[in-house]
């Protein structure tokens, strides 16, 4: 039982370029979510969706992009990355909203 | 507005005492809290968790204790052991709803 996976584990990237954080969970969760972690700042929500179809804007939303492609899949998309993108983003997901269920993160560096 | 606060960015404690992490709260619509436990490159992990109509809830060498009139809650890991040694995120939700994080506390539990 993988729960939730998500790819890549680690990306440098450009400033400007655009990439797409793949996210899949296999526990038949209905919510599934995107966070970023910051050293002094936790774990901020950047984008949810309740259910497949669904989408809502998290505490930080500005220059993401997110697609619930079915019920087991939730990207993330940075269409133009800048360097206060440079974070460390899990993917999670949950029934319900209670336990939450987390990947194993993404380390990102915008140059 | 930061709704779930951790004002101790990090706690040192010798083995075998007594760990207390602290958490305070501003949204009164809070009916459901938990701790989640992340070591470095790994993804937060479900630690313990409360409801609001509780304001206790022991698991093991782990105890949540909720104060509602004063938006506290706070966990105690007695006797603390190094493999305990992580940061420990405290998070809240209302009505099912997404989780809020706070920023953290890292615990180091030395010999």
């Amino acid at each position: 039982n993988a729960g939730v996976t998500q790819t890549p584990k680690f990306q440098v990237l450009k400033t400007g370029q655009s990439m797409t954080l793949q996210c899949a969970q296999d526990m038949n969760h209905n919510s599934m979510y995107w966070y970023r972690q910051d050293p002094g700042m936790g774990l901020r929500l950047i984008y949810y969706s309740a259910s497949e179809g669904t989408t809502d804007k998290g505490e930080v939303p500005n220059g993401y992009n997110v697609s619930r492609l079915n019920k087991r899949e939730f990207s993330l998309r940075l269409e133009s990355a800048a360097p206060s993108q440079t974070s460390v983003y899990f993917c999670a997901s949950s029934e319900a909203g209670t336990l939450v269920f987390f990947g194993s993160g993404t380390q990102l560096s915008v140059l | 507005d930061q709704q779930v606060k951790q004002n101790s960015p990090s706690l040192s404690v010798q083995e075998g005492r007594i760990s207390i992490l602290n958490c305070d709260y501003t949204n009164s619509m809070f009916d459901y809290f938990l701790w989640y436990k992340k070591y470095p490159a790994e993804g937060p992990t479900f630690l313990i968790s409360i409801s609001s109509i509780k304001d206790k809830n022991e698991d093991g060498r782990f105890t949540v204790f909720l104060n509602k009139s004063a938006k506290h809650l706070s966990l105690h890991i007695v006797p603390s052991q190094p493999g305990d040694s992580a940061v420990y995120f405290c998070a809240a939700s209302a009505d099912t709803d997404k989780l809020i994080f706070g920023t953290g506390t890292r615990l180091q539990v030395f010999p």
